[in-house]
């Protein structure tokens, strides 16, 4: 089992560009989430899916969309990216929204 | 709202002795989890343990142990054996267990370095 993978591992963005962020899991998960960490904080909730058909808004959500493409997978997307987005995003799942969750290895993301 | 604090910026430990990492919440819920992860050098979040609120006997994972006081909202996480391996950011945080949607608060995180 691979587990939670992300991709890219690293990325470099000018401002306003657009990308998307890839996650997928293998342990037949149900919840899905997107975490930010920034420098000196903990993780930071941007969105999340508790199941398949439903996403919704965690903390910080300004400037993310996100699209839970089926059961496995959860991609997020900056439409135009922003500096104030340089961050390290985590993918997470769980089986159920109350269940401990594990995560992926991240996406570093520069925009500059 | 709830919040999770974590007093201890940094912590360092020689390897093989215990060392205890703080935590503290504030929360009105009467029903949550508690949990702990590691974030080692290579940037993955690893759940370290978990503690479900309604439990009074304290988790235990191995090496990892918690001593959970839920009427002084306090949850530490004690590492004996202290082994280089354990060198990592450690994260305290905490979950509604109805009506979170999955949402974790987490703290700042301590740094935990562990000298040979």
């Amino acid at each position: 089992n691979a587990g939670v993978t992300q991709t890219p591992k690293f990325q470099v963005l000018k401002t306003g560009q657009s990308m998307t962020l890839q996650c997928a899991q293998d342990m037949n998960h149900n919840s899905m989430y997107w975490y930010r960490q920034d420098p000196g904080m903990g993780l930071r909730l941007i969105y999340y899916s508790a199941s398949e058909g439903t996403t919704d808004k965690g903390e910080v959500p300004n400037g993310y969309n996100v699209s839970r493409l089926n059961k496995r997978e959860f991609s997020l997307r900056l439409e135009s990216a922003a500096p104030s987005q340089t961050s390290v995003y985590f993918c997470a799942s769980s089986v159920g929204p109350s269940y401990e969750q594990y995560f992926g290895p991240g996406t570093r993301l520069t925009v500059t | 709202a709830q919040t999770v604090t974590q007093s201890q910026p940094e912590m360092s430990v020689q390897e093989a002795e215990t060392v205890t990492l703080s935590c503290t919440y504030d929360t009105s819920e009467n029903n949550y989890y508690l949990f702990w992860y590691k974030q080692p050098p290579s940037r993955q979040m690893i759940l370290v343990i978990r503690q479900e609120a309604y439990k009074q006997q304290n988790a235990t994972e191995n090496r990892f142990s918690v001593n959970f006081q839920k009427a002084a909202k306090s949850f530490s996480l004690k590492i004996s054996d202290s082994q280089l391996g354990d060198t990592a950011m450690y994260f305290c945080a905490f979950m509604k267990q109805v009506g979170s949607q999955g949402n974790l608060i987490f703290g700042k995180g301590t740094k935990l370095s562990v000298k040979p």
